[in-house]
């Protein structure tokens, strides 16, 4: 198995909105509405942002959304903050009850 | 409140066979749904999930690891363990333990990680 594709870096200004997107196939996103999406600083233990495709888990900002089309799943934070910046991974359940992330995605902040 | 905290030697050497615990709170790994999962992150590399067992004593590894892996749990104790054999420098990487919510398979509560390095 593959781990799902995800850009490798994206960057926006503070205020602007950015888009990470998550490939993956039938056989896990395109199949399945249990994709999540974290949040890593380095050092840091990751931090759940999405679960579900869409959903928020409590304390999470609805800067933070979630959304899925075929066998992509997107995470969309809107109003960028300096303390955005981080990397973000996403995650899928598979068909073979696995699961992978993604290659993950650095978000700069400029 | 959940926590997880992973235990583990800092070193080893290749060929070996690591053997990492994860003890946690605030939950029961008996109890219907709840999950516990080993990830890892090489340095400068992205996450990699390993393995996971379940409240049932079901188990799952990576496909591309699973020879190599067995997760096991000791419910009494609250404690998963992760063993890894034949350790090679690549396998070098923190590794996490985190707690999966069956109902959506999303990996809500994390420890904080321990580093292992494989070097002679």
């Amino acid at each position: 198995q593959s781990a799902l594709t995800q850009p490798a870096s994206v960057s926006g200004s503070p205020g602007q909105s950015i888009t990470i997107s998550c490939t993956g196939t039938s056989s896990d996103v395109g199949d399945y509405n249990y994709v999540s999406w974290y949040q890593h600083h380095p050092g840091k233990a990751p931090k759940l942002m999405i679960y579900d495709v869409s959903k928020r888990p409590s304390g999470v900002s609805n800067r933070f959304s979630g959304s899925k089309s075929g066998n992509t799943a997107s995470l969309t934070i809107s109003g960028l903050q300096a303390e955005d910046e981080a990397d973000y991974y996403c995650s899928s359940f598979t068909s073979i009850s696995t699961l992978m992330f993604g290659g993950g995605t650095k978000l700069t902040v400029l | 409140q959940v926590t997880l905290r992973e235990s583990g030697p800092a070193l080893v050497k290749p060929t070996q066979t690591l053997t990492l615990t994860c003890t946690f709170s605030g939950f029961s790994l008996s109890t219907s749904g709840m999950c516990v999962s080993w990830i890892r992150q090489p340095p400068g590399k992205a996450l990699e999930w390993l393995a996971r067992i379940d409240w049932d004593d079901d188990k799952y590894y990576s496909t591309s690891l699973k020879t190599r892996l067995t997760i096991s749990k000791d419910t009494s104790k609250n404690q998963v363990v992760l063993t890894m054999t034949n350790m090679d420098p690549v396998d070098t990487a923190t590794y996490y333990c985190a707690r999966i919510e069956r109902s959506g398979y999303y990996f809500h509560y994390w420890g904080q990680g321990t580093l292992v390095t494989v070097s002679s």
